[in-house]
């Protein structure tokens, strides 16, 4: 099976703007989580989504959503870009008791 | 509220020998846990898991150990090779959820010594 795939893998932005990140899963995994990952904070859960519908959150602000299609291929959107929004995105998709396999991350520079 | 540490940053290993890598839990609610390894510029790469209802599980030169008790959970890695060289981070559920929520450790570099 083809594992997680993330696009893109590198992006630059300016302050202000916004960003849209993608994430497909494994095949037959309905569940993607993302995390955001940092020199500072480390890796931190930003939210999970299964059957269209975002089930877990982390403490992120109102700036960071996303959403799930139904097939399974998730977005996550950050508006209003800040400097220290710089960091790692990381997608991770899993089955219902499996662990979570990771893609290779979108690395968003903000400038 | 939910944290997981780790006893040491940096670890250092002779290539053949074993490595043990610590971690310390504090959500005595959490019931899943699990190791990743990521190397530098990919993305964490799953090891291997336990659920709270086992104290040891063993995969191809890897063994977790948990210990609910001191709530303290370790990686084992035997005849560790150049390959293995790359940072090791512990995951928990926490309290109510599944699987997809996970509090990560900080995480330990570990290198591998020719």
């Amino acid at each position: 099976k083809a594992g997680v795939t993330q696009t893109p893998r590198y992006l630059i932005k300016t302050r202000g703007q916004q960003v849209t990140l993608s994430c497909s899963p494994i095949s037959g995994h309905r569940s993607v989580s993302w995390y955001q990952q940092t020199p500072g904070q480390g890796l931190q859960f930003l939210f999970e989504y299964f059957s269209e519908t975002q089930r877990n959150k982390g403490n992120f602000p109102g700036r960071f959503s996303g959403r799930q299609f139904s097939n399974s291929r998730s977005e996550m959107n950050v508006s209003t870009l800040e400097l220290g929004d710089s960091a790692l995105y990381l997608c991770a998709s899993s089955t219902r008791q499996g662990p979570q396999y990771f893609g290779p991350g979108t690395r968003l520079t903000v400038l | 509220g939910e944290s997981v540490g780790l006893h040491l940053p940096t670890l250092s290993v002779q290539e053949g020998d074993n490595s043990i890598i610590n971690c310390a839990y504090s959500n005595s609610a959490s019931d899943y846990f699990i190791w990743y390894k990521q190397e530098s510029g990919k993305g964490p790469q799953f090891i291997i898991d336990i659920r709270s209802n086992m104290d040891k599980r063993q995969g191809q030169r890897v063994t977790v150990l948990l210990n609910k008790t001191v709530k303290h959970l370790s990686l084992q890695i035997a005849a560790t090779q150049p390959g293995d060289s790359a940072v090791y981070f512990c995951a928990e559920n926490g309290s109510n959820f599944g699987n997809e929520k996970l509090t990560f450790g900080t995480g330990t570099r570990l290198t591998i010594i020719p």
